[in-house]
């Protein structure tokens, strides 16, 4: 399997575009976590996924974001309209079972910068 | 809530010297603990976790981890460091009543020096 897979690896964006970043988890993995880092406030959980249900939106900065899992094998993660203030490296995860079960896989993150 | 404090931000060793880095944990029960290592431009990569059992748990790319309860402590060590071990290092607790939830720590970046 070739891993969490993310798209794009970088972006640069406007501030008040639409941005949208994608995410293949591994096959067969039942959750999808999607994170955020930042200098400032470290990795930060955003949502996750179980079976392509979300389950807990609760680290969700505001309704400019929203993610979506139409199916097993794509997520897509949505800041509209996008701030500078997003600037951040998103990661995308994954894990056969709950993570302190088995260990979650990272994707190698996109860069998003927002000017 | 759980939380995760590494107090050091940045360390700096020579190649072939021991390696500790500190973690210390936050959280009313048996913690679930973790370290990951993040290289630049790369995801989190898990080196070990602890559950339950014995106290010292092996890694991968010969990291180990000692689980302190009385020091709300767990600390990560390896003997001899490599250049190819310069990277960013996160420890991670997660809580039993939030198996979906980790808290990482803010991170501790270690640079190897030949």
């Amino acid at each position: 399997d070739a891993g969490v897979i993310q798209s794009p690896r970088h972006e640069v964006t406007e501030m008040g575009q639409e941005v949208t970043l994608r995410c293949k988890p591994i096959s067969g993995h039942d959750y999808l976590f999607w994170y955020r880092q930042t200098m400032m406030r470290g990795l930060e959980l955003l949502i996750y996924f179980n079976n392509n249900v979300p389950i807990d939106d609760s680290g969700m900065p505001e309704d400019r974001f929203s993610a979506k899992m139409p199916n097993a094998s794509f997520s897509t993660l949505k800041i509209q309209p996008s701030e500078p203030r997003d600037s951040a490296v998103y990661f995308c995860a994954s894990s056969p079972r709950g993570v302190l079960n088995t260990e979650a896989f990272f994707g190698q993150g996109t860069r998003l910068t927002v000017v | 809530a759980q939380s995760v404090t590494q107090p050091d931000i940045h360390i700096t060793v020579s190649e072939g010297a021991s390696l500790e880095l500190r973690c210390n944990y936050s959280y009313g029960a048996t913690p679930y603990l973790f370290w990951y290592v993040q290289s630049p431009g790369q995801g989190l990569q898990l080196l070990l976790k602890y559950f339950s059992g014995d106290t010292l748990v092996q890694g991968i790319k010969g990291f180990e981890a000692e689980f302190k309860r009385s020091q709300s402590s767990f600390n990560l060590r390896k003997p001899s460091v490599h250049w190819s071990d310069a990277a960013e290092y996160f420890c991670a607790v997660g809580a039993w009543s939030n198996d979906y939830k980790l808290s990482f720590g803010a991170g501790t970046t270690v640079t190897v020096r030949a």
